[in-house]
């Protein structure tokens, strides 16, 4: 029983495309967020959704687009893609309470790299 | 905005060798603490949280204990195993606005047998 799923795991494309990525939750959360890993290991929270509002916004550059269909779904789309997006972009759910003190779950990941 | 620092890595023990791997934050109002892992090829795995000053969190012979006087989460372990070869971070979950989690830069962890 997979909790947090992504799709696809591995994305090799050229310069300029535009791609998705797809994740689905089934533990039932509120909250979804995307978080980009670069090649150093440092992780960074882009986007975070709840109950498909947009909650966090990052500074992150306008080519990426978090489309949220439905709280159990979070996919992020990326126009225009460029040699420094090669990362590995992570989901993740949480249910939201009281005071931030819930546990993240989080996805496999998406190991993008753009040629 | 708050921040976390994590001990520089990759740390290197031989297996049964007693674990440290340091961790300190700034923070306004009172965050929660977290440690996760990833192994390799991974997403990353909850290992252990905290939520208040003088809590310990524990889980798989690894503890953490919430020291709000020195602003610390140091992550424990009496006797490392080559499993427990990964990458460890820590993070906390701020108290107010928007609650991001914000991580460390992470530690790799290789244990010897």
């Amino acid at each position: 029983d997979t909790a947090v799923s992504q799709t696809p795991k591995y994305l090799v494309t050229q310069m300029g495309n535009d791609k998705s990525i797809k994740c689905e939750q089934n533990l039932g959360h509120d909250t979804m967020y995307w978080y980009k890993q670069d090649s150093k290991k440092f992780l960074k929270i882009m986007f975070s959704y709840n109950n498909k509002e947009l909650i966090i916004n990052e500074t992150v550059p306008n080519r990426f687009s978090p489309k949220s269909p439905d709280k159990a779904h979070l996919n992020l789309h990326i126009n225009s893609l460029e040699l420094g997006d090669s990362a590995v972009y992570f989901c993740a759910s949480s249910q939201e309470g009281n005071r931030g003190q819930e546990t993240q779950y989080f996805g496999p990941g998406t190991r993008l790299l753009v040629l | 905005g708050d921040s976390v620092t994590q001990m520089e890595g990759p740390v290197t023990l031989s297996e049964e060798a007693f674990l440290t791997i340091n961790c300190t934050y700034t923070a306004t109002g009172y965050p929660s603490l977290f440690w996760y892992v990833q192994y390799p090829g991974e997403g990353l795995q909850l290992l252990l949280k905290a939520t208040k000053a003088d809590d310990k969190g524990s889980n798989k012979g690894f503890e953490a204990t919430y020291r709000k006087e020195t602003t610390s989460f140091h992550l424990e372990k009496g006797s490392v195993q080559v499993s427990d070869s990964a990458v460890y971070f820590c993070a906390l979950r701020e108290s107010q606005g928007a609650q991001k989690l914000v991580f460390g830069q992470g530690t790799r962890l290789t244990i010897n047998p």
